[in-house]
């Protein structure tokens, strides 16, 4: 099985601050692979696909990159909309997602 | 707008069953794979079980194999779960997701969760 680790666990930061966030798949999934955003008793959205694609509606202040097994969203300018917690997934065999960063207030 | 509306979650004892079922509008339902993924109180996202778009495929978590069912009704538009054997560790809150496309696919659009506690 495909595991995925994701770090940190929690991040603190303010608005305007450009934050990053780290998977990494314990073996080549090519760029399946996807991030969610998700508030306190809501449903997670999708963001990111496939690594690096935006989804339709998504902020373009939300990006993905990758090298190799290791996968990076970054939000530039952080907005008070953003705090809140994001998962990654991968799709490449089966479904596994990371642990989870909570974004929060510094 | 897609929509995915879950119900059928509660209080079960341990070894006892639920049955929870999802809702889709929006789409068309029979064209697209449909997942179930949890969360526990406090914790990450975890993969349940996934059912091809026909419902001739199902792929479930460890976890759950041989105790949970997914199931689908393409001419209602329903996702369900039969959650058999049920144990304190399936506490979670329950939510249906849509596949996008063609796998692979990550899961485009989620509905509001359904809360199912195990408890004696």
């Amino acid at each position: 099985d495909i595991q995925m680790t994701q770090s940190p666990s929690t991040l603190s930061a303010s608005v305007g601050d450009t934050v990053t966030i780290t998977c990494r798949a314990s073996q080549r999934i090519y760029d399946w692979l996807a991030w969610y955003q998700q508030k306190p008793g809501k449903a997670p959205k999708l963001l990111i696909y496939h690594g690096s694609s935006l989804e339709s509606g998504v902020p373009s202040r939300f990006s993905g990159s990758m090298s190799g097994t290791d996968f990076t969203l970054t939000i530039s300018s952080l907005q008070p909309d953003d705090f809140a917690t994001y998962h990654c997934q991968q799709y490449s065999d089966g479904w596994t997602f990371g642990q989870g960063t909570k974004v929060e207030i510094k | 707008e897609v929509q995915l509306l879950g119900s059928g979650g509660g209080l079960a004892r341990p070894g006892g069953s639920l049955r929870l079922s999802c809702e889709g509008s929006g789409f068309n339902f029979n064209t697209y794979a449909m997942t179930w993924v949890r969360q526990a109180p406090g914790k990450g996202l975890e993969w349940v079980s996934l059912i091809s778009a026909s419902g001739g495929v199902a792929y479930y978590a460890d976890s759950v194999k041989g105790r949970f069912t997914i199931s689908r009704d393409n001419s209602k538009n329903t996702l369900f779960l039969q959650m058999d054997r049920l144990r304190v560790e399936d506490t979670a809150v329950y939510y249906c997701a849509k596949r996008r496309g063609s796998p692979p696919e990550p899961f485009d659009f989620w509905g509001q969760g359904t809360l199912v506690t195990v408890s004696s």
